[in-house]
């Protein structure tokens, strides 16, 4: 248990579809994470809140979209998804004290497009 | 272009033998993270290297950061088949900022 919960753990919808990935932190962090993690390739960074302001967003298609209403939850909003966006969607969080953070990580969602 | 880049992608050895996974980049880093990652589970942080040079030990696992801090590797000596699951290596820059390279995965059969 790492202390970061994400919902749900599978998720298998299709291209016209709205669903939404839920993600909670009981550890009092500050700085949350959306990565994607795609067979064969590196964790791909997507969003990063820091004290619920967004200062990530790496190139991430609109059919993306992240919400963080306080600091033990993140969301990310999926509409018209494709099926190369199939991946483990894995949320983090870390302290953000200006030193040499650590990541914690939920179990993810599995997601698959149809 | 990967920042990170680690090899080998794949290790299958049997219990009781030695393995060392690498991590390269050109690029400078303000300090390295390991994280192993276990099949349906999200990535768990091993350790974090600061200084050029550094070596740190966990139990079997002997990990070093290359002098110039672009570069790490990861030793573990006599493999369990706890060990088995995905490598990762994170360089981070200006503190928060996380890149992760594709992972080795290894399979330590009994």
């Amino acid at each position: 248990e790492t202390g970061v919960t994400q919902t749900p753990r599978h998720l298998v919808m299709g291209m016209t579809n709205k669903k939404s990935l839920k993600c909670e932190q009981h550890l009092g962090h500050n700085a949350m994470y959306w990565y994607k993690q795609s067979a064969k390739k590196p964790l791909e960074l997507m969003f990063v809140y820091s004290l619920e302001e967004r200062v990530e967003n790496n190139s991430v298609p609109s059919r993306f979209s992240p919400e963080c209403p306080n600091s033990s939850h993140l969301f990310l909003h999926l509409h018209t998804l494709q099926p190369e966006d199939s991946a483990l969607y894995l949320c983090a969080s870390s302290h953000d004290s200006g030193g040499n953070e650590k990541l914690f990580f939920g179990s993810g969602t599995q997601l698959s497009v149809l | 272009t990967q920042l990170l880049e680690q090899s080998p992608q794949f290790l299958s050895i049997q219990e009781g033998e030695n393995l060392t996974v690498y991590c390269n980049s050109s690029s400078v880093f303000s300090s390295l993270q390991w994280y192993r990652q276990e099949p349906g589970e999200g990535p768990v942080l091993l350790v974090t290297v600061v200084t050029g040079g550094e070596v740190k030990k966990l139990k079997r696992l002997t990990f070093q950061f290359g002098d110039a801090r672009k570069d790490s590797s990861l030793h573990i000596t006599a493999a369990q088949p706890g060990d088995t699951g995905l490598y990762l290596c994170a360089g981070i820059y200006n503190f928060n900022k996380f890149y992760f390279g594709s992972g080795t995965k290894l399979n330590v059969k009994p």
